[in-house]
């Protein structure tokens, strides 16, 4: 079955950094997504794009944070700034017209 | 705003139990409902769903039914396996914009035990 795919599993990093967490998302998808989860919490949304743009994001999703599809396969989320409150499970997901999401394992992003 | 309230976990079974991991959740308009599971090291993987009320949905042994009059979205499988191990998350959408955007509970995580 196709896979979404995420590097790396785990990244560590001080605050104040900029970090970029990179989706490899299947290969005839159109929509992107980026999800996280705090330990402990929900997981929640925080951004979709569609077309070479952002189609929604949510209230997390500031201006810290930005996505791009650099080369017409990656999919990718920076944040400019990290804070400690930044350390959570990223999730990158992926759906074609059907509307089945894939996910990937995701990336524990940890903010010292 | 729309929300999903899983049971918090662990859920420790032995083999062979009967398993209930309840959700429950609130919504403004007629939601789908799924379940996802992860096992470990895995991403997020749809289980089953169910986009109306009193629809069934059941993938592996698991089922649940959409339950409009109690706002519920229950899982249950019968009898549990070891591999059945992970953690378990229910989720909503708005089936009035893409279905593939979710509302996530928390996540149950299930051990059993041989």
């Amino acid at each position: 079955e196709p896979e979404v795919t995420q590097t790396p599993s785990h990244q560590v990093t001080q605050m104040g950094q900029e970090v970029i967490l990179r989706c490899v998302p299947i290969s005839n998808h159109l929509y992107f997504y980026w999800y996280r989860q705090i330990l402990g919490q929900k997981v929640e949304f925080l951004v979709s794009f569609y077309n070479n743009e952002i189609s929604e994001k949510s209230e997390i999703f500031d201006d810290q944070f930005s996505v791009e599809r650099p080369d017409g396969s990656n999919f990718t989320l920076k944040i400019r700034s990290t804070k400690l409150e930044d350390s959570a499970m990223y999730f990158c997901a992926s759906s074609g017209v059907d509307e089945k999401l894939f996910f990937g394992s995701g990336t524990q992003l940890s903010v010292l | 705003g729309d929300s999903v309230t899983q049971m918090e976990g662990p859920v420790t079974l032995s083999e062979e139990a009967f398993l209930t991991i309840n959700c429950t959740y609130t919504a403004t308009g007629y939601p789908s409902l799924f379940w996802y599971v992860q096992y470990p090291g895995e991403g997020l993987q749809l289980l089953l769903k169910a986009t109306k009320a009193d629809d069934k949905g059941s993938n592996k042994g698991f089922e649940a039914t959409y339950r409009k009059e109690t706002t519920s979205f229950h899982l249950e499988k019968g009898s549990v396996q070891v591999s059945d191990s992970a953690v378990y998350f229910c989720a909503l959408s708005d089936q009035s914009v893409r279905t593939d955007k979710l509302i996530f509970g928390t996540g149950t995580r299930l051990q059993v035990f041989p």
